[in-house]
């Protein structure tokens, strides 16, 4: 099945900086990305999502973008702020109900 | 949460017993999941529903039984809990294209925490 890794598993930044979190997978059939935040206490909640045939995809702060020859894809969140804090889980889809996600990355936004 | 509700939402329970979660949704969307979230694994899926009585697979699902007699309900069943199966599990639904494939974009429940003891 498909692998996917998730780093790093934790991130600190200022408030107001930039995070980056990255995902490889190992199935080049995957072809759906979504990324998911988690607050302590509560079910993950998708925050953007990208498909194999679209390389770059935006939302306000929040930005996918997709390397398929590498296979990798990344979440790039600017101007960080403090509500930002949360896990973040990346996963693949070779087939719609199947995702295989990432391991999470703990991010802390330090006012 | 997208009208998604689990039950309970803690549970202790002792090694051996029987113990069945449920997931129930008011979005009338044609696919459930059940996954459990471990430190280190992420999410991972037991089993997946893609209509009434129609349940497949997922990739831990040594231990899990699962039925849906109802659009709106999905129940998970641990036949006899293990130490192992502690866990917080997490329902999510998804919508059915008009070729009754799943889109891709799944919602979450909240959560059940499970402790084994």
């Amino acid at each position: 099945g498909e692998n996917v890794e998730q780093h790093p598993s934790t991130l600190s930044v200022q408030e107001g900086d930039s995070a980056v979190i990255k995902c490889t997978y190992s199935d080049s059939a995957s072809n759906y990305f979504p990324w998911y935040k988690q607050e302590l206490g509560k079910g993950p909640q998708l925050i953007i999502d990208i498909r194999s045939n679209v390389g770059e995809k935006k939302d306000q702060r929040i930005a996918v973008t997709l390397n398929k020859t590498a296979k990798h894809f990344s979440l790039h969140i600017t101007e960080t702020q403090p509500e930002d804090s949360a896990v973040y889980f990346c996963a693949a889809s070779i087939f719609s109900n199947q995702f295989y996600f990432g391991t999470g990355t703990s991010l802390t936004v330090i006012p | 949460d997208a009208g998604i509700t689990q039950s309970p939402r803690h549970k202790v329970t002792e090694t051996g017993t029987p113990v069945t979660l449920r997931c129930h949704q008011t979005e009338n969307h044609r696919y459930m999941y059940w996954y459990r979230q471990d430190p280190g694994h992420g999410l991972r899926l037991i089993h997946y529903s893609y209509g009434v009585k129609d349940t497949d697979k997922g990739e831990v699902s040594d231990g899990y039984s699962v039925s849906r007699s109802k659009t709106e309900d999905f129940l998970l069943t641990l036949e006899s809990a293990t130490s192992s199966q502690t866990s917080v599990y997490f329902c999510a639904i998804s919508e059915a294209t008009l070729a009754r494939r799943s889109t891709d974009t799944q919602y979450f429940g909240p959560g059940t925490r499970l402790t084994v003891l």
